[in-house]
């Protein structure tokens, strides 16, 4: 399973877009990219999955280079409520059941 | 929308008792996957059913196993618990034409 690099750590304040940057050399052709969102003492969250190019849901908007070698997860207009810590994975193929590998996430404070 | 539903959510429990977490996974979702996660870690990966088989093995401990049941529910039983197994258990399932995990809200354990 490819290894994930984040920051540990940003900061923003309310109304800003937030971007996360997660690198992922040693990518796999089948694998996707999927972030996750944890607030304290609950499970994690799913934001948004993406295999290359650009996916955009209702919260989040993943990007993806042509390489995959990396990702970046653009979360618009970011409120209080969006402070949490955030996940970049890499792994798993269509039609596989594959254990997710957790890296140390970026823990985002938005201030007010 | 029906969730992952884990029980119980908090428990305690002493030193070399035993503990059995329950995951009930969302409706046709046929895989379910434990994760721990210690105070201030990430989650990590311990176990995983599919169709009712084990599917993939994690840093589970000898002391823990877990089956999945033929309505697709999970238990993990914990036996001669230690201090250190003191964590938030959570469950994510995934299925139906999807390999995208959703959690449960975790439960948490203390072993005194």
């Amino acid at each position: 399973l490819a290894k994930t690099t984040q920051p540990i750590s940003m900061d923003s304040y309310e109304g800003q877009e937030v971007n996360i940057t997660c690198s992922h050399n040693n990518i796999a052709t089948n694998d996707y990219i999927t972030w996750y969102q944890q607030f304290p003492s609950q499970g994690p969250r799913f934001i948004i999955q993406g295999y290359k190019t650009k996916v955009t849901n209702e919260v989040a908007s993943l990007f993806i280079p042509a390489d995959r070698k990396s990702s970046t997860l653009s979360l618009p207009r970011v409120s209080l409520s969006d402070t949490a810590v955030y996940y970049c994975l890499v792994g798993g193929s269509s039609g596989g059941y594959n254990k997710l590998i957790f890296g140390a996430g970026t823990r985002l404070a938005v201030h007010p | 929308a029906a969730g992952v539903i884990q029980s119980p959510r908090h428990l305690i429990k002493e030193k070399r008792e035993t503990a059995t977490l329950k995951c009930y996974p969302i409706p046709r979702h046929d895989t379910v996957y434990w994760y721990q996660q210690g105070p201030g870690q990430d989650p990590q990966f311990l176990i995983s059913f599919y169709e009712k088989m084990q599917s993939d093995k994690g840093s589970i401990p000898d002391r823990f196993s877990a089956q999945q049941f033929s309505d697709y529910h999970s238990e993990l039983n914990m036996s001669s618990l230690e201090l250190g197994d003191s964590a938030l258990y959570f469950c994510a399932s995934s299925g139906d034409g999807q390999e995208t995990q959703y959690f449960g809200p975790g439960t948490r354990l203390l072993v005194l």
